[in-house]
């Protein structure tokens, strides 16, 4: 299984509310992402977890809190967003995360789409 | 920061034809990727070139790579309708496989 899921699909919140992204992969990868990306633009890169601890957090604002409970899960906790926050949230997960020559791919989920009213 | 721009921005051409998109970048590098994105879906991971490497092919890819002019190419030869979609390089040069996306170039494949 060389997938990655993302739910939901699409999401539509105010900004006062407090929602949720869920990621999930079973491909016993170690290391799991959170990009945003604008419409025509690249992803940038928000969060990394690495064996389940926060390694890399790209100076994101604090109304997006990541949590990754266990290997094969990674959340991203909305909450007060703004407008400029409406976006395609992709997660990604890949085998490792390893300084060197060796680098690993990235597998990409479909993404959620976030609309901020 | 963007690490990786590319050129060019947008590119069309007829099925069959091949198409060439370059990715230059700043920083010195370990390793350099090349992924397809379909409309507002996931990217897809297309090849991987190591920085010791010069050319990889895959299918109907070929990726080089320069690192003295640290520029890369992605040739997709016999284009068809499907390839159609946007394609980034990305960069892997810090520790934790910490990637860095190009800008892009849109490819549209006409039938």
């Amino acid at each position: 299984d060389t997938e990655v899921t993302q739910t939901p699909k699409h999401l539509v919140m105010g900004m006062t509310n407090k929602k949720s992204l869920k990621c999930e992969q079973h491909m016993g990868h170690r290391a799991m992402y959170w990009y945003k990306q604008k419409a025509k633009k690249p992803p940038e890169l928000m969060f990394v977890y690495s064996y389940e601890k926060l390694s890399i957090n790209e100076s994101v604002p604090s109304r997006f809190s990541p949590e990754c409970p266990n290997s094969s899960l990674l959340n991203l906790h909305l909450h007060a967003l703004q407008p400029e926050d409406s976006a395609l949230y992709l997660c990604a997960s890949s085998q490792g995360t390893r300084w060197g020559p060796r680098g690993y791919e990235q597998y990409f989920g479909p993404g959620t789409r976030l609309t901020v009213t | 920061s963007q690490q990786g721009e590319e050129d060019p921005q947008a590119l069309s051409i007829q099925e069959g034809e091949n198409a060439t998109m370059n990715c230059s970048y700043k920083t010195s590098i370990n390793n350099l990727q090349w992924y397809r994105q379909n409309s507002g879906r996931g990217l897809v991971h297309l090849i991987l070139i190591r920085s010791n490497e010069r050319e990889k092919h895959s299918g109907r890819l070929r990726v080089t790579l320069d690192t003295s002019k640290k520029s890369s190419s992605l040739l997709i030869t016999a284009s068809r309708a499907a390839d159609t979609a946007s394609y980034f390089c990305a960069t892997d040069a810090d520790y934790g496989n910490k990637l860095v996306f190009g800008a892009g170039t849109i490819l549209r494949v006409k039938s």
